[in-house]
């Protein structure tokens, strides 16, 4: 079974550096992009950027470039997506999800993670 | 980046009726590599069409989606219960500049 399991919420405060991480198992983890979505509160999708865990190729959003880091670790099944300096407006649910065709880039996602709340308040 | 815009923003149905949503994209989107997506509050979004017109695995068949180019229609033949959620759809094929989601139609219980 195809799972993607994410890190806890988290609570932080403006301008500290989080990192939050989605594992993925029963399946080959390597062959397949994952990507990252953000919705914030009340609000719909945001496309962040997809990375592609065989080799961490990255494409991000022009929206998130040079805003968020999209990494991975193959060794560990895990995908990450981190930021440097936390703002006020980061607050959000942040879900990983997987491409749902193998080595392909353009895909629909189609096995999601259960979504990580970052909140960021002083 | 092709903007999508989804009509009606809102939708008021009974069960049972036939719900028609409507995904428009600034420009022609590239081998209909169009997706909806189904959410309920509280979850993750639920894939139920790729490439425009293929049902993702374990949707039911009143779910349908059509279309191409610039135009495509999600269509649920007979509302069910469970179906009252927000919808999205999504295009994928502007590799670099990678994909977008348009803003959701809510299909909630007249």
């Amino acid at each position: 079974e195809v799972q993607l399991v994410q890190s806890g919420a988290e609570v932080k405060k403006p301008g500290e550096s989080l990192k939050i991480s989605c594992k993925g198992s029963g399946y080959s983890f390597t062959s397949y992009w994952i990507g990252w979505v953000r919705q914030m509160p009340g609000k719909g999708l945001e496309w962040m950027g997809i990375i592609y865990p065989g080799d961490s190729d990255t494409r991000y959003s022009p929206s998130f470039q040079g805003q968020v880091t999209i990494s991975a670790d193959k060794s560990i099944s895990t995908a990450y997506l981190q930021w440097s300096s936390l703002k006020a407006s980061d607050t959000a649910m942040y879900y990983c999800a997987r491409l749902i065709s193998p080595h392909m880039i353009a895909g629909a996602f189609d096995y999601w993670g259960q979504g990580t709340l970052v909140t960021v308040s002083s | 980046e092709i903007v999508l815009t989804q009509s009606p923003g809102t939708l008021s149905l009974s069960p049972g009726e036939r719900a028609t949503l409507s995904c428009r994209a600034s420009q022609s989107v590239s081998s209909s590599y169009l997706a909806w997506y189904q959410q309920k509050p509280g979850q993750a979004p639920r894939l139920l069409i790729y490439g425009a017109s293929s049902r993702a695995t374990g949707i039911p068949d009143r779910f349908s989606g059509s279309g191409s180019g610039t135009d495509f229609t999600l269509t649920i033949s007979r509302l069910e219960p469970e179906d009252f959620a927000v919808y999205y759809c999504q295009q994928y094929g502007s590799s670099p500049r990678g994909s977008t989601f348009g803003p959701g139609t809510k299909v909630d219980i007249k």
